[in-house]
Order: structure tokens, then C-alpha cells, then sequence
């Protein structure tokens, strides 16, 4: 039982690239996140998927997008990289959107130059 | 502006004694709280929960306490051991997670 599962686990990008970060849960789980993690800021939600089918921006959205490709999958793409988006990234699930907990993957460490 | 703080960046305690993590937060409609603990290296996993219908919550060597009026959530870890050196998450749930900034745990020996 993999739980969540993110790849790549490191990347460096130039400003201007684009990449896809891939994210994936075999809990069966409805909801799904991602957050980027900065020193002292602690976890912000880039966007977040209630259930299947649905998407919504959270706290820091611009520069990303994201797309719930089943229940299972839930990517975050960067279209053109900046070095701001340089941080941790990581993807969660949770069985429901209220009220329960969320499991997390190992995160992505992202560096743009 | 910040809806979740921990204002304690950092904390150590010795090994054996209890450990009080504290959070605060602004809006009184959230619901559900959690504490979340992170490894270097490793996502954060969950560690214990309280609704906003309870005051306090245990799970063995874990308490997490509500107290809604002040909007204040805070972490007990008795007896705290080196394992639980970590940097611990505060989380609300509302419309949807928030987590604090975190506070870094030593534990030492």
C-alpha cells in the first residue's frame, strides 16, 4: 500500500520551462491537494480537488494549474517557471473533504534558475 | 494575514518531560483541528485530531486541547522522547486546510 505517491522527487528548471508534477493515491480517497511547503511559512494550498471531476483554487494559485485526471491522479502544472516557485511541493489525499484527515507524499523539491 | 500561528518557531525539552506545543487562530467557524508532525525529507503525516465539539482529545502519549473561546489549540507530548524531534504542523479545517508555520521540536536526550 503506496498511500500518496509524488514524482519526480527533485527538479531543476530554468525560468521560462514548464513541467507537470505527478501525484497519486491508492486509498481510494475523494479529495486531493497540493501545497508548496517555503521556510517560514509553513504549507499554503496551491489548489485542491473536493472529489472527482471538480477543481479549486486555494491560497496561492497563480502560476499553476491542475487537473484531476481520475480519482486517483491529480497533477500541478507550471507553464512557465519563475524562481519564486522555487520550493517543496507536496500532494495530498483525504477520504472526504470535511472533517478528516490528510495523507501526504514525500513532496518534490523544486529549484528554478 | 496569517488565520493559523504558531508563535513559537522553535522548542526544546528535555527527554522525559512533557512537551506543550501552542497554535492560535482567527476564524471561530473553523471546525475540525489537527496536528501534523514532519521528518526532514518526508511529507508530514498526521498525528492526532479534535472536533470542534470536544475540548480535548487523547491518544497515548498525545493530548490535544481546545479551547475555543480563546481560539487556542495546543499539543501535549508526555513523556516527550528524542523520536519526537520534528517539526509539528497546526491544521484548521473551514473551507479547507490551513496549517500554521510550524514549530521545531528538539528533544533531547
Amino acid at each position: 500500500n503506496a498511500g500518496v505517491t509524488q514524482t519526480p522527487k527533485f527538479q531543476v528548471l530554468k525560468t521560462g520551462q514548464s513541467m507537470t508534477l505527478q501525484c497519486a493515491q491508492d486509498m481510494n480517497h475523494n479529495s486531493m491537494y497540493w501545497y508548496r511547503q517555503d521556510p517560514g511559512m509553513g504549507l499554503r494550498l496551491i489548489y485542491y480537488s473536493a472529489s472527482e471531476g471538480t477543481t479549486d483554487k486555494g491560497e496561492v494559485p497563480n502560476g499553476y494549474n491542475v487537473s484531476r485526471l481520475n480519482k486517483r491522479e491529480f497533477s500541478l502544472r507550471l507553464e512557465s517557471a519563475a524562481p519564486s516557485q522555487t520550493s517543496v511541493y507536496f500532494c495530498a489525499s483525504s477520504e472526504n473533504f470535511l472533517n478528516t484527515e490528510a495523507f501526504f507524499g514525500q513532496g518534490t523539491r523544486l529549484t528554478v534558475v | 494575514d496569517q488565520q493559523v500561528k504558531q508563535n513559537s518557531p522553535s522548542l526544546s525539552v528535555q527527554e522525559g518531560r512533557i512537551s506543550i506545543l501552542n497554535c492560535d487562530y482567527t476564524n471561530s467557524m473553523f471546525d475540525y483541528f489537527l496536528w501534523y508532525k514532519k521528518y526532514p525529507a518526508e511529507g508530514p503525516t498526521f498525528l492526532i485530531s479534535i472536533s470542534s465539539i470536544k475540548d480535548k482529545n487523547e491518544d497515548g502519549r498525545f493530548t490535544v486541547f481546545l479551547n475555543k473561546s480563546a481560539k487556542h489549540l495546543s499539543l501535549h507530548i508526555v513523556p516527550s522522547q528524542p523520536g519526537d524531534s520534528a517539526v509539528y504542523f497546526c491544521a484548521v479545517h473551514g473551507q479547507n486546510f490551513v496549517f500554521g508555520p510550524g514549530t521545531r521540536l528538539s528533544v533531547l536526550p
